[in-house]
């Protein structure tokens, strides 16, 4: 029972274009949610997090985006660069219960120059 | 680098064998976690500590054992290994129960 998925196991996007990164999950309990950027062997580095409370968080070039009714989650990337290429990983946890951090299978984007 | 230091980061071992695999968290961390990652696969949560007591388990096969000790760092026991079991073991660390997580490089266990 896959509880988060990442449905798009790879996206190819412009140098300077928008990256859209999409995540689905299936547990309501599930109240905070992280996407992880990693490189080849690398461990998953934390690129930006929201609480089940707002809709919206953004960070720089980062921005993501929570619709709880639909049970989905975005991460944009504005503008693309070609060091953002990697594979993203959403995440999600239900702060106060035993759901700890559960990952999807990931993204792979690559940015061409 | 996190600062979560993860040893041996590769090992090479037969079928029906036992392996150790350690995780130091950052400075400070009380709680710490261990994931899967198979071909092609996502994290699979195995299991949680936080300041050395079992907080949160994920899909750990019984052969699989961990715990975390007084001075915080944490030991993945993999037994009767399976062929099956051959994928990168990371361990990740974070303050307190929640927040964000600091993934080490990994351990790359290979079983032959």
């Amino acid at each position: 029972d896959q509880q988060v998925k990442q449905n798009s196991p790879s996206l190819s996007v412009q140098e300077g274009r928008i990256s859209i990164l999409n995540c689905d999950y299936t547990n309501s309990m599930f109240d905070y949610f992280l996407w992880y950027k990693k490189y080849p062997a690398e461990g998953p580095t934390f690129l930006i997090s929201i609480s089940s409370i707002k809709d919206k968080n953004e960070d720089g070039r980062f921005t993501v985006f929570l619709n709880k009714s639909a049970k989905h989650l975005s991460l944009h990337i504005v503008p693309s660069q070609p060091g953002d290429s990697a594979v993203y990983f959403c995440a999600a946890s239900a702060v106060s219960g035993t759901y700890k951090y559960i990952f999807g299978t990931g993204t792979r984007l690559k940015v061409l120059a | 680098d996190s600062g979560v230091t993860q040893t041996p980061k590769h090992l090479i071992t037969a079928t029906g064998q036992r392996v150790t695999l350690r995780c130091s968290p950052r400075s400070g961390d009380l709680s710490v976690y261990w994931y899967q990652q198979s071909l092609d696969q996502g994290l699979q949560f195995l299991i949680q500590y936080y300041n050395g007591e079992e907080r949160a388990k994920g899909n750990i096969l019984e052969r699989f054992s961990a715990q975390q000790f007084p001075d915080l760092h944490s030991e993945l026991n993999l037994s009767s290994l399976e062929l099956g079991d051959s994928a990168l073991y990371f361990c990740a660390s974070s303050v307190r129960d929640s927040g964000e997580l600091f993934f080490g490089e990994g351990s790359r266990l290979t079983v032959l």
